[in-house]
């Protein structure tokens, strides 16, 4: 069974950093692109970042880039998402998926609020 | 806003057929594949539709999508309660080098 659970949210202060992690399992993780999706308190999703299996390509949303950096641990079958410089409206879940959306996690609450 | 347009809700009795449109342009749905995704509230977002048309097993064949175009549809038949939830369309944009949602649409079963 794919599981992919999302760890390090918490509530920061506007310019802080937080880094965010996602735990794959029951799947070679090596094989799938993975991503990071968004969605702020009652609005939609948006896709954040994502990454080719050796982690050698990344993409970025533009709202993020120069700010995040997604990567990826594949001997410890884990995602990252160091977030630095956070504003208020990086506020949201974030969720961690398989490619760009065949499995999610139950995602990770950030709140950048002073 | 985003570079998708879906609308913002749909309507229909148990038993009907509901249809949600995603309209995009030639830089991504007109060169990718279109993902569809049911968020029930307050869950994470599940796939129902893969590759413009194909289901995931254990996601049942009252849900289809299609694409022609620049455009692509979301059908659900025999609308259920359980149905109810949040659905969005997905795409690879070529010219933002960034996979694109649109804003969503939501279902109600009257």
């Amino acid at each position: 069974e794919v599981q992919l659970v999302e760890s390090g949210g918490g509530l920061v202060q506007p310019g802080g950093s937080l880094r965010l992690s996602c735990a794959a399992s029951g799947f070679t993780f090596n094989d799938y692109w993975m991503s990071w999706v968004r969605q702020a308190p009652g609005k939609g999703l948006e896709w954040v970042a994502n990454i080719k299996q050796d982690g050698s390509v990344t993409h970025y949303v533009d709202s993020v880039k120069g700010r995040f950096t997604i990567s990826r641990d594949n001997a410890k079958n884990s995602l990252y998402l160091q977030m630095n410089s956070l504003r208020a409206d990086d506020t949201a879940v974030y969720y961690c998926a398989r490619k760009t959306g065949e499995y999610w996690g139950q995602g990770t609450l950030v709140t950048v609020s002073s | 806003q985003s570079v998708l347009t879906q609308p913002p809700s749909v309507s229909a009795a148990p038993g009907q057929k509901v249809t949600i449109s995603c309209s995009g342009t030639r830089f991504n749905i007109g060169h990718n594949p279109v993902s569809w995704y049911q968020q029930l509230s307050g869950t994470a977002p599940k796939l129902l539709i893969y590759d413009n048309d194909k289901r995931p097993s254990g996601i049942p064949d009252r849900f289809s999508g299609s694409k022609s175009g620049t455009s692509a549809t979301l059908g659900i038949t025999g609308l259920q309660t359980g149905d109810e939830a949040d659905y969005y369309c997905g795409t690879w944009d070529n010219s933002l080098s960034a996979y694109v949602f649109a804003t969503g649409t939501e279902v109600n079963v009257l």
